[in-house]
């Protein structure tokens, strides 16, 4: 089993709709977990991190599932620049933070 | 400048020869990281520094990966003998001691033909 999975996708959606993606870990130890974008071609960025009460940013709501071991990010009101491979980003405490494979998403007019 | 830099951007190359990518982390960041990206693929990692620790290098894939880290800044990736599967994007990020909060150069897109 991989350390993080995602679901590829892509999820395709119109314009306005809301949109959820999980991503789940593997490790029960691990401590930090964050969600990056990633546009075609260019280089990961930070979205934001996830807190264990959840967190909100604009659109975005980022929640965190110990006990089933998961991570999810909403994004309501989809806009066309929403568009982009999400990654999540898990801390397990040790060597390197550990990325998922992304899922894509990709908003329709 | 402010942010993470590497270079080269892009790289073409024969297969068994070496190559040498760069990376320039944010000034002060003590945590610097290499991870590559294969086309369509999540982020693998290779290595990991942290200040004046021993480099974590669990990730590199062989023997023929190298890396270091001169005077807690900039960081050198070594590939030796290249093969046409080291074919992908290196990208180098660094943070504010361990956490999540990376920045991410623009990466190297190397080819090996």
């Amino acid at each position: 089993r991989k350390e993080v999975e995602q679901d590829p996708g892509p999820f395709n959606v119109p314009e306005g709709a809301t949109v959820a993606f999980n991503c789940t870990y593997s490790n029960s130890a691990s401590q930090s977990f964050f969600w990056y974008r990633q546009d075609c071609r260019k280089e990961p960025k930070l979205l934001m991190s996830v807190y264990s009460s959840g967190n909100e940013d604009g659109r975005f709501t980022a929640q965190l599932n110990r006990a089933s071991q998961y991570i999810s990010l909403l994004i309501r009101d989809s806009k066309l620049s929403d568009s982009a491979t999400y990654l999540c980003v898990v801390d397990t405490g040790r060597r390197a933070l550990t990325f998922g494979s992304g899922t894509r998403l990709q908003v329709q007019p | 400048g402010a942010g993470v830099s590497q270079s080269p951007s892009n790289k073409v190359t024969e297969k068994g020869k070496d190559v040498e990518l760069r990376c320039d982390p944010i000034s002060g960041h003590t945590a610097l990281y290499w991870y590559r990206q294969s086309l369509g693929q999540g982020l693998e990692f290779l290595i990991y520094f942290q200040g004046n620790s021993a480099p974590d290098k669990s990730g590199l894939p062989s023997d023929r990966f190298s890396a270091e880290r001169t005077g807690g800044s900039v960081s050198t990736l070594t590939i030796q003998r290249t093969q046409q599967e080291d074919s992908a994007v290196y990208l180098c990020a660094s943070s504010l001691q361990r956490q999540g909060f990376f920045h991410f150069g623009a990466g190297t897109r190397l080819s090996v033909l």
